[in-house]
């Protein structure tokens, strides 16, 4: 499969545990999102990579949230803390991002309920 | 920033029917406008996109048109069938980041 793909697919955890997920982008994809899908809504952004370097995030971001792509390839989700509110399906989305190409591909998510 | 707000939000046709999905965004800078196809529990699907420098663009029975001076961008499908069913998200790209969406469309079609 050449396709993003998210690891787990479901978290439940517990309020005030922290979680970890994982994105594996599509292969020579030089950019790397974050998104969060509530129901009923459209994919809210929230931070994005070039590359291994961390370029944006969105002030939907709390200090309990952080992102890292260490290597320029895998990226990892971390929410410290968790609260209800977390509970989301987390998207990741990858696109090789040339200046004249701007596609974004998406993973199948990582659902996380806080109970 | 960028404002993307999407109608209908629920759409409901019958097979073989015309379906239109509209968008308006805030952003003229916007350049580049991808609908996505969202099935129950699955990721979202890039289905067709078009660029500010293109008025249409088609792909067997889906087409999108934009209007720059209106700021709004329009998803077409024509012949509909069952599994067109699913929530389709409209979204615009400023220049900047990333993605702008839309709220959705749950369309459905009825046999």
């Amino acid at each position: 499969d050449t396709g993003v793909s998210q690891n787990p697919r479901h978290k439940i955890t517990k309020r005030g545990q922290n979680v970890t997920f994982r994105c594996d982008p599509i292969s020579e994809h030089n950019r790397l999102y974050w998104y969060r899908q509530t129901l009923g809504q459209g994919p809210e952004f929230l931070t994005y990579f070039q590359n291994e370097a961390q370029l944006e995030k969105s002030r939907l971001l709390s200090d309990r949230f952080s992102a890292e792509r260490p290597k320029g390839s895998f990226s990892t989700l971390e929410i410290q803390r968790t609260e209800q509110g977390d509970s989301a399906m987390y998207l990741c989305a990858s696109s090789f991002f040339s200046g004249a190409s701007y596609e974004q591909y998406f993973g199948p998510g990582t659902r996380l309920t806080v109970t | 920033g960028e404002n993307v707000e999407q109608h209908p939000s629920t759409l409901s046709v019958q097979e073989g029917d015309s379906a239109v999905i509209k968008c308006t965004y805030s952003d003229s800078a916007s350049n580049y406008f991808p609908w996505y196809k969202q099935e129950l529990g699955k990721r979202p699907q890039l289905i067709i996109d078009i660029r500010s420098n293109v008025g249409e663009k088609k792909d067997q029975r889906i087409a999108v048109t934009l209007n720059k001076t209106a700021k709004h961008f329009s998803l077409h499908i024509t012949e509909t069938q069952p599994e067109d069913s699913a929530v389709y998200f409209c979204a615009s790209y400023s220049g900047y980041s990333t993605l702008t969406f839309g709220k959705g469309t749950m369309l459905l079609v009825s046999p």
